[in-house]
């Protein structure tokens, strides 16, 4: 149980180019979805927090006009790079959580963002 | 702010040795406390949880301490095999808060 799903798990697209990536519970409904950046060895770094049906709440630095999160349904969230240049290029990671705050998140597979 | 530091950034074992990795987190309304596990482009797995209402948990290799008055929490991993070679990642959150803050990560390396 509390499978999710992430698409897509790879992009390669030109400078300019406008990205949106999928992440779904599977099998539980997911109050709130979490969206991280991750460069290379390093930490997962929170970019914003959605819950269903609400305005995402960005941690500080992170652009909200750059980086769109739509959280429409109890099973869905997306987040869109819009714009995107070569420096957004990294590796984007969503988790889902059920229930109460303590309780575990389920991590999507991720997704390789290279901007050229 | 919340935060939860992690040491030691590296920890470099010999099969068949145990490993320790350890964290302290700053909220003390902290009560939930989850480890992951990241494999090399792989999503992070959690691998055990424990809860402020107890001191230890332990699933075969793996076990979890919490202590909360020193708000220190560790994860001890017996009988290292190569394959526990990761990122680990522990996380403190609370019921009253809304988000999850995670250590910055310890890599494993189990040499064979």
């Amino acid at each position: 149980g509390a499978v999710v799903s992430q698409h897509p798990s790879r992009v390669i697209c030109k400078s300019g180019t406008s990205v949106k990536i999928e992440c779904r519970s599977l099998d539980f409904q997911a109050t709130t979805m979490f969206w991280y950046r991750q460069f290379p060895k390093q930490s997962l770094m929170l970019m914003a927090t959605s819950n269903e049906g609400s305005k995402a709440t960005y941690e500080q630095g992170v652009e909200k006009d750059k980086f769109l999160i739509n959280h429409a349904s109890l099973t869905l969230s997306t987040l869109t790079v819009t714009s995107a240049h070569p420096e957004d290029s990294s590796f984007y990671i969503c988790s889902a959580r059920g229930g109460q705050y303590n309780q575990p998140q389920h991590f999507g597979d991720g997704t390789r963002l290279s901007i050229l | 702010g919340e935060n939860v530091e992690q040491h030691p950034s590296t920890l470099s074992v010999q099969e068949g040795d145990s490993a320790v990795i350890k964290c302290t987190y700053s909220d003390s309304a902290s009560n939930y406390f989850p480890w992951y596990k990241q494999e090399l482009g792989k999503r992070p797995q959690l691998i055990i949880d424990i809860r402020s209402n107890v001191g230890e948990k332990k699933d075969q290799r793996i076990a979890v301490t919490l202590n909360k008055t020193a708000k220190h929490f560790s994860l001890h991993i017996t009988e290292t095999q190569p394959e526990d070679s990761a990122v680990y990642f522990c996380a403190a959150s609370n019921t009253g808060g809304f988000k999850t803050i995670f250590g910055a990560g310890t890599r494993l390396f189990v040499k064979a």
